[in-house]
This record gives C-alpha cells, sequence and structure tokens, in this order.
C-alpha cells in the first residue's frame, strides 16, 4: 500500500549507458514531480507533470526525459549518463489545489555512475 | 543563490526540551511555507506548513511561526522526542514550484 514508489531503489551504471527510473503513486494526485538531491544535499525540481503535462522542466540537460504514460506514473529516461549525474533522484506527487503545496515523496533512487 | 535558507546544519537538544529550527528566505513573493522531516534512505515526509496570510499554525507538538517583515519562519517541537531526530527541510513555495532549503539535522538525546 506505498503511496509513491520508485524503482529501482539503487541504481549503479557507467558512463555512457542509459538508464530508466519509474515512479507510481497510487494517492490518486493529478501532479507528478521529479527532484535530484546532489552531494551539498540541494534538493531541486526537475520537471513536473499536471494530468501528464509538462507543465515544470527547469534547467536540465536533454540528456534528461521525462514521460509520463498516465497521471499514476512518471518515468525518467537518462541517456548517455555521466559522473555529475550521481544523485539521489526522489520522485513525488500532489493534488493540484489552490493553495497547497504539500507533497508526497517516494523513497528515492540512488544513482551512482561510474 | 539560495532563496530559502537553513543555516544552522545541524542541532543537538535534549528529550523532553524545546526544539528550534529557523529558516529565511528571500523572495517576498513566496505564498507558502512548508517543513518536511527526512529519516536516512527515505524520502522527505511533509510535517506541518503555513501560509503567508497566516504568522502560526499548530500541530500537536509542532508549531511554526512566520514572520513575513523579517521574511523568518521557525518550527518549534516541543517536547522534543528521540524519534524527532531527523533531517528537517524548509521549504517555500511559488506559482506552484516549490524552493528547497538545505537542511537541519536534529538529535534528541535520551
Amino acid at each position: 500500500d506505498t503511496a509513491v514508489s520508485q524503482t529501482p531503489k539503487y541504481l549503479v551504471t557507467q558512463m555512457g549507458n542509459d538508464k530508466s527510473i519509474k515512479c507510481e503513486q497510487n494517492l490518486g494526485h493529478d501532479t507528478m514531480y521529479w527532484y535530484k538531491q546532489d552531494s551539498k544535499k540541494f534538493l531541486k525540481i526537475m520537471f513536473s507533470y499536471n494530468n501528464k503535462e509538462l507543465i515544470i522542466n527547469e534547467t536540465v540537460p536533454n540528456r534528461f526525459s521525462p514521460k509520463s504514460p498516465d497521471k499514476a506514473h512518471l518515468n525518467l529516461h537518462i541517456n548517455s549518463l555521466e559522473l555529475g549525474d550521481s544523485a539521489v533522484y526522489f520522485c513525488a506527487s500532489s493534488q493540484r489545489v489552490a493553495h497547497s503545496y504539500e507533497q508526497y515523496f517516494g523513497p528515492g533512487t540512488r544513482l551512482t555512475v561510474t | 543563490d539560495q532563496q530559502v535558507k537553513q543555516n544552522s546544519p545541524s542541532l543537538s537538544v535534549q528529550e523532553g526540551r524545546i526544539s528550534i529550527l529557523n529558516c529565511d528566505y528571500t523572495n517576498s513573493m513566496f505564498d507558502y511555507f512548508l517543513w518536511y522531516k527526512k529519516y536516512p534512505a527515505e524520502g522527505p515526509t511533509f510535517l506541518i506548513s503555513i501560509s503567508s496570510i497566516k504568522d502560526k499554525n499548530e500541530d500537536g507538538r509542532f508549531t511554526v511561526f512566520l514572520n513575513k517583515s523579517a521574511k523568518h519562519l521557525s518550527l518549534h517541537i516541543v517536547p522534543s522526542q528521540p524519534g524527532d531526530s531527523a533531517v528537517y527541510f524548509c521549504a517555500a513555495g511559488n506559482n506552484r514550484k516549490l524552493i528547497w532549503g538545505l537542511g537541519t539535522s536534529l538529535a534528541v538525546n535520551p
């Protein structure tokens, strides 16, 4: 009965590879997010989808491509992985309600690029 | 440029005492503020929030205070419990986007 789940939890891969991280939420929320937490512990928004439509797209390399097949899923595909992509990636979801920013987070995916 | 700052990376408090975590922000357009708690190897968990039109919100042991003129908010936990030991993130919202602080690691000692 996990609210926001991510797979895999850990991902170790070599530079140049392509990898995907999957996220699913069963809260019935209409908005989903991808965050990156780097080595300095900054939690930074990367993308946000509302009802499968991209609404936030921060300055992120084109190698990162989110895909939302439906409201409950938001996947993150990363091409040509680089050392600097090593981080913890968090998926989150929320219900888009006026004056509410409450987001619910998954457990994170720790990506290590060697 | 950090719009949301948590200047204390860590805080240690005795069980039963009050924990006060602070957060400063620079953008006066923020209209909502939230505190999240994070345990190791888990995602952040929503704790409490406050709208910019209020100056206090209370939920059980947790109270958030907002001082708009000083662009400062604080989270009070009283009484502190060992299970409160975690990293606490302050986040501020504007235009559907949350900007996060770096977090304060709270240790509550028995």
